[in-house]
């Protein structure tokens, strides 16, 4: 069974601020891949990025940086300079061999003025 | 990119009715759609996975007489909330994809009166 972990329910944060998520998973493949996606109010789900298991390099777009550590089994999520229009819902996400997507909690993120 | 159009984005229905929600992929071909079912500030939890040409795969939990899921082309697959209560008003939003990644429809909206 596979399982995505994610401790913060709630954050908030002032704009500018830099805000990290987390997100710890779980699963007995060897081969999965990790994702991230964002809910705005509106209840879309909008792609972030994907990570497959043998790929360890952090990445950097824009105000949005991953960091994967498989030997903690975690992909964290960080926001440079919070703006308003990061308020949201994000979600982190495991798809193992069986092409089945976990999704995690979810973290309500909002970024005040 | 991938495209996946669901409609109705919104349905309120009278208790007993049936809703049809369709999830169509408009520029790919999809053999496996999934559907979710998501409640208020709440994570997404998958109902079922809706191949093309067989039967759906339903997840623990989910009754599949009440759920009904139809994936009769490449790029087409319907639920069907049958006998709709109260209960059943909730977000529902279907995805398609797989290694490369998901499309996720914008979701529906349902609220059973």
């Amino acid at each position: 069974a596979q399982k995505v972990t994610q401790a913060q329910t709630e954050i908030s944060v002032v704009e500018k601020e830099d805000v990290t998520l987390d997100c710890v998973y779980e699963t007995r493949d060897t081969t999965y891949y990790l994702f991230w996606y964002k809910q705005p109010p509106s209840g879309e789900l909008v792609f972030l990025i994907r990570r497959n298991s043998f790929d360890e390099q952090n990445e950097i777009s824009g105000r949005y940086s991953w960091n994967f550590q498989k030997s903690t089994s975690s992909f964290n999520f960080t926001i440079t300079a919070s703006q308003v229009v990061d308020s949201a819902v994000y979600f982190c996400a495991l798809r193992n061999a069986g092409n089945m997507l976990t999704f995690g909690g979810g973290t309500r993120l909002m970024v005040k003025p | 990119g991938a495209v996946v159009s669901q409609h109705p984005s919104r349905v309120i229905c009278k208790s007993g009715t049936s809703v049809k929600i369709e999830c169509r992929s408009l520029d790919f071909q999809a053999t496996t759609m999934f559907w979710y079912r998501q409640f208020p500030k709440k994570s997404l939890m998958l109902m079922a996975t809706s191949n093309e040409g067989s039967k759906a795969t339903y997840e623990q939990g989910v009754e599949k007489d009440k759920f009904l899921i139809n994936h009769a082309s490449l790029t087409l697959s319907t639920l069907t909330v049958t006998s709709a209560h109260p209960e059943d008003s909730s977000f529902y939003i279907c995805s398609a994809g797989g290694v490369g990644g998901y499309t996720f429809g914008s979701g529906t909206r349902l609220t059973v009166v």
